[in-house]
């Protein structure tokens, strides 16, 4: 019963370093999410897909890219990254959008020096 | 993007008192939630409020969706230490889908 799966949970960086962040959830759902959360704001959506082999931008996509090659998995990637980009980041998965509510993570706690 | 203005930014209680939180927004939505996130996790869906006017309960919270679909409140009664966290709405239109910055409660057994 993992719902959904963040790893890795911790990962410090270089600026200019690439990684990717891996999500996986055994729900069944359509529509998966990548949000960042900052001190003193709220989640802010950085990319999200409303199924395998599709991906569309949110709210905040500059320095990110994702791939839903999998129903079950979304990755998102930073290809240099930058200290602005420090910030905890969530998965989130759900059947639909809409009313659809959303499940998340327990979050990647990510840190660029 | 328009933000959600969510009040109090952080609240210290007595445990057994009431707590109300709200959400303002200066666009329209389909769908309020409230999550409740605690340290090291995620958000937690606590309610979801899907009609204009809409009042739903789940245990000690209530939730309203307001009239003009631009606002929100939550309500805990009879606080509990277990309550401590962080509480964040959300407001959902199409596919856009945005963040109050939270509320913070502290209850003091």
């Amino acid at each position: 019963n993992a719902g959904v799966t963040q790893t890795p949970k911790f990962r410090v960086l270089k600026t200019g370093q690439s990684m990717t962040l891996l999500c996986a959830q055994d729900m069944n759902h359509e529509y998966m999410y990548w949000y960042r959360q900052d001190p003193g704001m709220g989640l802010r959506l950085i990319h999200y897909s409303v199924g395998e082999g599709t991906t569309a931008k949110g709210e905040v996509p500059d320095g990110y890219n994702v791939s839903r090659l999998k129903k079950q998995n979304f990755l998102l990637g930073l290809e240099s990254a930058a200290p602005s980009q420090t910030s905890v980041y969530f998965c989130a998965s759900s059947y639909g959008w809409g009313a659809q509510p959303q499940h998340f993570g327990d979050g990647t706690r990510l840190s660029i020096l | 993007g328009q933000q959600l203005n969510q009040s109090p930014q952080s609240m210290f209680i007595q445990e057994g008192e009431d707590v109300s939180m709200n959400c303002t927004s200066s666009s329209i939505f389909n769908t309020w939630l409230w999550y409740k996130q605690e340290p090291g996790e995620g958000p937690v869906l606590l309610i979801a409020l899907y009609k204009a006017g809409e009042l739903t309960s789940n245990g000690r919270l209530t939730a309203q969706f307001g009239i003009t679909r631009k606002d929100s409140f939550l309500n805990i009664s009879a606080s509990i230490p277990s309550d401590v966290g962080i509480y964040f709405c959300a407001g959902l239109k199409d596919h856009d889908m945005r963040f109050g910055a939270g509320t913070r409660l502290t209850v003091k057994p």
